[in-house]
């Protein structure tokens, strides 16, 4: 199947503090991508929807200005978690549909963000 | 009520046992359905696809009832490898693409 990336796996940072993460599709190509996140013990959670070229859109109860989305790229979409706080610590996972497979939907490995 | 709802679990099974997982969804304009499964820590991966005439890949089938909204997925000959959590995935496209996941059914299969 297709493959996603995502990086960093990890990262610890200080309340405050912005971090970025990458989400990649390596061999096809995606108009769409989007944005999870998943506390322990839960489902995951759709932040929002990334479309190449235009803006993304946010589920509701999801600060835009806070997680700031850009999708540059066929291949690329970035999540970027600003003023992190302790409440922000989770697993942030981005997915990738190929239209050519049946809506299929295809994971990255996840981001597990800590704030301290 | 939940858009997809699925039975937590946990299910504990002995190995080599049966064990079906049934999911419901609320929207009957709902066009493609999923089972995934997804480790502990890990992202989810896809197990297989539904469609309304059944699948079946191995040990594993899946069906689509359309007139109840639901799909179910079968376990036969259960193995240690298959503990996970099973995640009912359902697909809409009504006022946009959206993909909403069932939180998911937790398997332990005991030696």
């Amino acid at each position: 199947g297709a493959v996603v990336s995502q990086h960093p796996s990890w990262v610890i940072c200080k309340s405050g503090t912005s971090v970025k993460i990458e989400c990649r599709s390596l061999d096809f190509q995606a108009t769409t991508m989007f944005w999870y996140r998943q506390f322990p013990k839960q489902s995951l959670m759709l932040m929002a929807t990334s479309n190449e070229g235009s803006k993304a859109t946010y589920e509701q109860g999801v600060e835009k200005d806070k997680f700031l989305i850009n999708h540059a790229s066929l291949t690329l979409s970035t999540l970027t978690v600003t003023s992190a706080h302790p409440e922000d610590s989770s697993f942030y996972i981005c997915s990738a549909r190929d239209y050519n497979a049946y809506n299929e939907q295809f994971f990255g490995p996840g981001t597990r963000l800590t704030v301290l | 009520r939940k858009e997809v709802e699925q039975d937590p679990g946990p299910f504990n099974v002995p190995e080599g046992a049966t064990v079906a997982f049934n999911c419901t969804y609320s929207n009957s304009a709902s066009q493609s359905f999923f089972w995934y499964r997804q480790d502990c820590r890990k992202e989810p991966k896809l197990l297989m696809s539904v469609y309304s005439s059944g699948n079946e890949d191995g040990r594993f089938t899946a069906q689509l009832n359309r007139a109840s909204q639901y799909i179910s997925l079968l376990i036969r000959d259960s193995k240690l490898s298959d503990s996970a959590t099973y995640l009912c995935v359902v697909i809409s496209n009504t006022g946009g693409f959206k993909t909403i996941f069932g939180a998911g059914t937790r398997l332990f299969v005991k030696a």
